[in-house]
């Protein structure tokens, strides 16, 4: 089974923290996404990667950084954490999508910015 | 730009009563993927089914059946006979062939009552 795993299913954080969560596939998947999930707004794409040490934006990626150092683990940087921050993180990863494949999930990592 | 639209936010049924999620997309590409993905109370999105441009055919699976209809840019989503289990948050995505970004829709909540 493919098993995409986030390092964290709940997180409190301070404003202005610099925050970094985690995640990790074991199915040797080129692409790695990130999500975050708002009521009422689906799952909005922040960064994704589509090899080692390449990424590209996604929709919203503004307050984020990411970092791709190994295939396997795909980090997502909150350099200085908000309050508009608080919601859930969901991590992903699929073989190229030119293929039509699906995409895994993470379980999700539901953070809050005191 | 592709663009995903689910314009149903929340759906009530009772038990056993049929309901169609709607999805609506937009791309420029001709050679693109549609994807529906399940999220249960547990947060961990569940691929479903995947549809590639070409065909058009529609699918049945147990309970669930999708209908593709090009031209009106939809991929919907029926299940049969609902139950209890099938409450969930379901999700519609699209890829195009030229890009590695999985864009989903809003989400549409399924709530099936006994």
């Amino acid at each position: 089974d493919v098993k995409v795993t986030q390092s964290s299913r709940y997180l409190v954080k301070r404003t202005g923290e610099k925050v970094f969560l985690e995640c990790v596939q074991d199915m040797d998947h080129e692409n790695m996404f990130w999500y975050r999930q708002d009521p009422g707004l689906g799952l909005r794409l922040i960064y994704f990667s589509y090899d080692v040490k390449m990424k590209e934006k996604g929709d919203i990626p503004e307050g984020y950084s990411v970092s791709r150092e190994k295939k396997e683990r795909f980090s997502l940087i909150l350099e200085s954490a908000s309050t508009n921050q608080t919601s859930m993180y969901l991590c992903a990863s699929s073989p190229t999508l030119a293929t039509g494949a699906e995409a895994f999930f993470g379980q999700g990592t539901r953070l809050t910015v005191v | 730009a592709q663009k995903v639209t689910q314009a149903q936010t929340e759906i009530s049924v009772v038990e056993k009563e049929d309901v169609t999620l709607d999805c609506v997309y937009e791309t420029r590409d001709t050679t693109y993927y549609l994807f529906w993905y399940k999220q249960p109370p547990s947060g961990e999105l569940v691929f479903l089914i995947r549809r590639n441009s070409f065909d058009e055919q529609n699918e049945i699976s147990g309970r669930y059946s999708w209908n593709f209809q090009k031209s009106t840019s939809s991929f919907n989503f029926t299940i049969t006979a609902s139950q209890v289990v099938d409450s969930a948050v379901y999700f519609c995505a699209l890829s195009a062939y030229n890009t590695d970004k999985l864009i989903f829709g809003t989400g549409t909540r399924l709530q099936v009552f006994p």
